[in-house]
């Protein structure tokens, strides 16, 4: 089945250690996006990239870091530099066309704790 | 620059009577938009999109949305709510012929059905 898979579902980190969440997908979709997701405060855009090796920022961009080599990966990196990292992590990703433009699939989530 | 706003952070509604979630957003150009849903601990699903024509759009699970350009806004409403519809919900806008398709989302609202 054709879908978005991320991992891990749970992680625990120390502060000032950097974190990589993976993000692949099976869709053949050119866009892939991080989000991030907070009580109160809805999902908020961390980086998206439209076609490989091209990324851009999205509104809480600082304390991250992405790549995007292949098209099917897009993992999200968690940075010391991240003063509140603990929060629930979503990767989505959308294809083009008229109807799947802009529609975003989402994976099931990481949940990053920081102790 | 893009926002959502989603003024309301809880919905009641019992059983059988209609709802309405509300959304109102901010773009340059025209809008595309969107409505999620999120049940608990689960990813979010796509419910229905609105980019041109009719602004009465019809989703998944009985759902449907207005858009209305002379107020920016894009409700969401049901006409009979039943309690398997309480979950959180998010409205989401990119804008037209946006190369770089930088989705937004609001806040959340979380819509309880009582019985």
């Amino acid at each position: 089945d054709g879908g978005i898979t991320q991992s891990p579902k749970y992680l625990f980190r120390k502060e000032g250690q950097n974190v990589t969440l993976s993000c692949e997908q099976n869709l053949n979709h050119d866009a892939m996006y991080w989000y991030r997701q907070d009580p109160g405060q809805g999902l908020r855009l961390i980086y998206y990239s439209q076609i490989v090796n091209d990324f851009q920022k999205g509104d809480i961009a600082e304390g991250y870091s992405v790549s995007r080599e292949k098209k099917e990966s897009f993992p999200l990196t968690v940075t010391s530099a991240q003063k509140n990292p603990t929060a629930f992590y979503l990767c989505a990703s959308s294809g083009q066309g008229p109807s799947g433009a802009n529609v975003l699939t989402f994976g099931a989530g990481s949940r990053l704790t920081v102790l | 620059a893009q926002s959502v706003a989603q003024p309301e952070d809880q919905v009641n509604v019992a059983e059988g009577n209609p709802l309405t979630v509300k959304c109102t957003y901010s773009v340059s150009g025209n809008p595309y938009l969107f409505w999620y849903v999120q049940y608990p601990n689960r990813g979010l699903q796509f419910l229905l999109k609105y980019i041109t024509g009719d602004n009465l759009v019809k989703g998944s699970y009985g759902f449907e949305a207005e858009f209305n350009k002379s107020q920016t806004s894009f409700h969401l409403k049901k006409p009979s709510a039943l309690v398997s519809d309480s979950a959180l919900y998010f409205c989401a806008v990119t804008s037209w012929g946006s190369s770089a398709s930088k989705i937004i989302f609001g806040s959340g609202t979380r819509l309880s059905i009582r019985p």
